[in-house]
């Protein structure tokens, strides 16, 4: 079956410092992998998406993400974290054809200065 | 700037009642999914429409819920009776059937049923 892990609940990090949030899926044939953002109260916005090629992929607002299939991972990572980057974000897993997309519980990200 | 519109925004009702949710995917989008999201379930599939026909609607209660597409404009999805476990921020996400496409998500309707 197919499944997301996100390992952390909540991350905290301070204004300026890296940030990397951990994803983990389990899926039976080729990944179509996706991170999405929510800020409170709004939809879910993509960030980036893996589908096939280069293994790091850039998306908007600075961030990027590596997916590794030995590890069966696709961590989200941003050099430097600004204030308004504190919302909830998800990762998740699905197939070719646009089809319903699996996703992980979501880490909180908190963002102090 | 083309965007799914999801109403009502939010919707305050008590148990028993019938509930309507729209959405309105983004014009030329031909896949439709509905979503629900809780604090312990977290994401989870309703239900969802290619070229306005039911292709999967297995997460949902068939005893309370439907979904449906009138037209390529609207997508419906209906709770009756409503109980206190559907509280929830219901999302709608439209999208196109091809390989490297995503899915666009609403605002969500969120449901409080007391």
């Amino acid at each position: 079956a197919q499944s997301v892990t996100q390992p952390d609940i909540h991350i905290t990090v301070s204004e300026g410092a890296s940030l990397e949030l951990r994803c983990n899926y389990s899926y039976g044939a080729t990944p179509y992998l996706f991170w999405y953002v929510q800020s409170p109260g709004q939809g879910l916005q993509l960030l980036l998406k893996y589908f096939s090629g280069d293994t790091l992929v850039q998306g908007i607002k600075g961030f990027e993400a590596e997916f590794k299939r030995s590890q069966s991972s696709f961590n989200l990572r941003k050099p430097s974290v600004h204030w308004s980057d504190a919302a909830e974000y998800f990762c998740a897993v699905g197939a070719r054809g646009n089809t319903p997309l699996v996703f992980g519980k979501g880490t909180r990200l908190s963002v102090i200065a | 700037d083309a965007r799914v519109t999801q109403t009502p925004r939010h919707k305050v009702t008590e148990m028993g009642q019938e509930v309507t949710m729209r959405c309105q995917p983004i014009l030329g989008h031909n896949t439709v999914f509905w979503y629900r999201q809780t604090m312990m379930q977290g994401l989870e599939l309703l239900a969802y429409f290619r070229n306005r026909a039911p292709l999967d609607d297995s997460g949902m209660p068939k005893d309370r819920f439907s979904a449906e597409m009138p037209d390529a404009t609207l997508a419906t999805l209906k709770i009756q009776p409503s109980e206190p476990r559907d509280s929830a921020v219901y999302f709608c996400a439209s999208g196109l059937s091809l390989d490297t496409e995503t899915q666009y998500f609403g605002p969500g309707t969120r449901l409080l049923v007391l």
